[in-house]
């Protein structure tokens, strides 16, 4: 497809369960980004890959988060042990080239994450 | 990235301009403002952008304040697919970390 593509669209984990995302950028996208959005909340950034380096992973809340992006296109967020605060939507964006502030970002639709 | 701004919600009624306000005070000379929106059940999506100069685009008018501590955002006719919630973002040229911070956003309402 033409834009970036998240899955699964929904995914309910019990407590504790481990989770898998994936994400796909739009192809020949340089930089990739994760960030996690609460309920009425702002997106808040989690990580940043340009090709395969994972550049920055300052947002990630705690070990138990881990994302990858092996081959400089798609990637995985992994959440470990999932806890019930970890309930959010995932949101995945890619951007052509890999710094310029009047980049434009691109974003997936997210992974509804539930975990119960 | 320097802090924004924005009233936590708006309303507007259908086929009227609205005028999004966003503050920007301690924005540097190298910060791009940035407009994203989200609809519901949707990620984000880019609006328009800009750095010193007024821009326009098929999708909305951006205003920039001479001194650039404020912005508005100028949906010229509202409609109803308009509803969404409306973030004003700074971006500096030198953050080489690319992470783009996100506040609470302005929530539009557009009445019928």
């Amino acid at each position: 497809g033409a834009g970036v593509s998240q899955s699964p669209r929904y995914k309910v984990a019990k407590r504790g369960q481990d989770v898998a995302l994936r994400c796909d950028p739009i192809s020949g996208h340089v930089s990739l980004f994760w960030y996690q959005q609460a309920l009425g909340q702002g997106p808040e950034f989690l990580t940043y890959f340009q090709n395969e380096a994972q550049l920055d992973k300052s947002g990630l809340p705690s070990d138990r988060f881990f994302a990858e992006r092996p081959e400089g296109s798609v990637s995985t967020l992994k959440i470990q042990r999932t806890q019930q605060e970890d309930s959010a939507v995932y949101l995945c964006a890619s951007s052509l080239t890999r710094q310029g502030a009047g980049n434009t970002i691109y974003f997936g639709e997210g992974s509804w994450l539930t975990v119960v | 990235d320097a802090k924004t701004t924005q009233p936590n919600s708006m309303e507007s009624n259908e086929e009227e301009p609205v005028h999004l306000p966003c503050n920007h005070s301690t924005i540097s000379g190298t910060d791009y403002i940035h407009w994203y929106r989200q609809l519901p059940s949707q990620g984000p999506e880019y609006v328009i952008h800009g750095l010193t100069s007024n821009v326009n685009n098929r999708m909305a008018s951006l205003a920039i304040a001479e001194d650039r501590k404020s912005s508005t955002l100028i949906l010229h006719r509202a409609t109803l697919r308009d509803a969404a919630v409306y973030y004003c973002i700074l971006r500096d040229v030198d953050n080489y970390g690319q992470n783009f911070v996100f506040g609470p956003g302005t929530r539009l309402s557009v009445l019928p």
